[in-house]
């Protein structure tokens, strides 16, 4: 049972650079979501779909952009990388509030 | 604006003492999990509660949740140096039916179990 895959796990970026996370999930669920995680910080929504083809900003959405490519994936990409998006970035996905929702194994990103 | 405060943010406990954490949100909401998180890893489901008075228990752990007075507890029982992780509360602002919305997130108790 693979659950949320991301991918890569680990990703160094020069600042200007962009990229994509990817992020899959095999449990047939309608909403997804991409958090970013800092230090003393705990965890902060960027964006969120709720079905395929709606996507909605969160707590943290500047600089980040995504993509509800299928009911299964939920892309999220940098445009041009800057420093303070250093972070580790989780996504995560549920079908309903009797079980919250599952996380990925996270993206550590390091721009500099 | 959604508020989730937890308290403490660091906890240091003897192995067999109790202890509890607290999780305080700012809006009504009937919806709130516990997570929990190991160094490096991902987050894992730990309770989901749904409604007023609700109390979930699993092995060493108790969670409940008191709506109307916005607040969470989780307690431990006579800890074990296994319980040594980080717990996030998180909160989900829709409320009473609707679509499954997003999580807003305390900052996390990092929990370290001594011998």
């Amino acid at each position: 049972n693979a659950g949320v895959t991301q991918t890569p796990k680990f990703q160094v970026l020069k600042t200007g650079q962009s990229m994509t996370l990817q992020c899959a999930q095999d449990m047939n669920h309608n909403s997804m979501y991409w958090y970013r995680q800092d230090p003393g910080m705990g965890l902060r929504l960027i964006y969120y779909s709720a079905s395929e083809g709606t996507t909605d900003k969160g707590e943290v959405p500047n600089g980040y952009n995504v993509s509800r490519l299928n009911k299964r994936e939920f892309s999220l990409r940098l445009e041009s990388a800057a420093p303070s998006q250093t972070s580790v970035y989780f996504c995560a996905s549920s079908e309903d509030r009797w079980t919250g929702a599952f996380f990925g194994q996270g993206t550590r990103l390091t721009v500099v | 604006e959604l508020k989730v405060e937890q308290n403490p943010l660091f906890l240091s406990m003897q192995e067999g003492k109790n202890y509890t954490i607290y999780c305080n949100y700012s809006t009504t909401s009937d919806r709130l999990y516990w997570y929990r998180q190991d160094p490096g890893k991902s987050l894992e489901s730990l309770f989901v509660l749904l409604s007023n008075g609700a109390v979930k228990q699993e092995g060493r752990l108790m969670a409940s949740l008191d709506t109307k007075a916005r607040l969470s507890t989780l307690h431990i029982t006579a800890a074990v140096h296994d319980l040594s992780a980080t717990y996030f509360c998180a909160v989900d602002p829709r409320n009473y039916g609707g679509s499954q919305g997003n999580l807003i997130f305390g900052k996390g108790t990092k929990l370290s179990v001594k011998p």
